[in-house]
């Protein structure tokens, strides 16, 4: 059972415009949630983060969104640039693993995202 | 962020044989945690390794397959034993941050012929 799913295989965006790459997910107990890009022949690179007490997080050009009530967030790139292009994993915990402080993800299945020049 | 690094970063192993890879990370760190991601599917969590203690395992996989060590508090190594194609991977490192990020090394692709 995929708790984390991601339901676009891929997308495209022409340079300078919005992507936005959605990930759903099943358990409610989910609080804390990543996204990572990830080039071919390279580990993710962690990109930006929330947790559910929050409903919206910015990074520069990246943001995330959080809707718990539709167990649903996105990632918003924008302007995408041709760099952008990679394959982009949501990952999702429930909070920290066995009063350790560690929190351990799963992932979802990824969207590759292509920005044409 | 924590800097890790992993070695070997690809190899060609033929069957029935074992690999180890080892994880560095650049900062102490109380948890570390081994993925592997099969073709074209998404990253799945083999084992996470607590410095001093066994590591705990995923469903799906077992200690005798995937033995982790966990010497210190920047290091660990997985290896993969008794090696079939199913294997074929990329076996991926990671730590925790700060907070509750999390960052990857750059992976070990492992082809098993």
């Amino acid at each position: 059972d995929q708790q984390v799913k991601q339901n676009s295989p891929s997308l495209s965006v022409q340079e300078g415009r919005i992507s936005i790459l959605n990930c759903d997910y099943t358990n409610s107990m989910f609080d804390y949630f990543l996204w990572y890009k990830k080039y071919p022949a390279e580990g993710p690179t962690f990109l930006i983060s929330i947790s559910s007490i929050k409903d919206k997080n910015e990074d520069g050009r990246f943001t995330v969104f959080l809707n718990k009530s539709a167990k649903h967030l996105s990632l918003h790139i924008v302007p995408s640039q041709p760099g952008d292009s990679a394959v982009y994993f949501c990952a999702a915990s429930e909070g920290p693993w066995r009063g350790s402080g560690t929190y351990k993800y799963i992932f979802g299945t990824g969207t590759r995202l292509k920005v044409l020049a | 962020s924590a800097v890790i690094s992993q070695k070997p970063s690809r190899d060609i192993c033929q069957r029935g044989t074992s690999l180890t890879i080892q994880c560095q990370v650049d900062s102490q760190v109380t948890m570390m945690f081994w993925y592997r991601q099969q073709p074209g599917q998404s990253l799945t969590l083999i084992a996470t390794a607590n410095q001093g203690s066994e590591a705990t395992y995923e469903s799906g996989f077992v200690i005798d397959k995937f033995p982790i060590s966990r010497p210190n508090l920047t290091f660990s190594t997985l290896t993969v034993s008794n090696m079939s194609p199913e294997d074929s991977s990329i076996y991926l490192c990671s730590a925790s941050g700060d907070y509750y990020e999390q960052y990857f090394g750059p992976g070990t692709r492992l082809t098993v012929t």
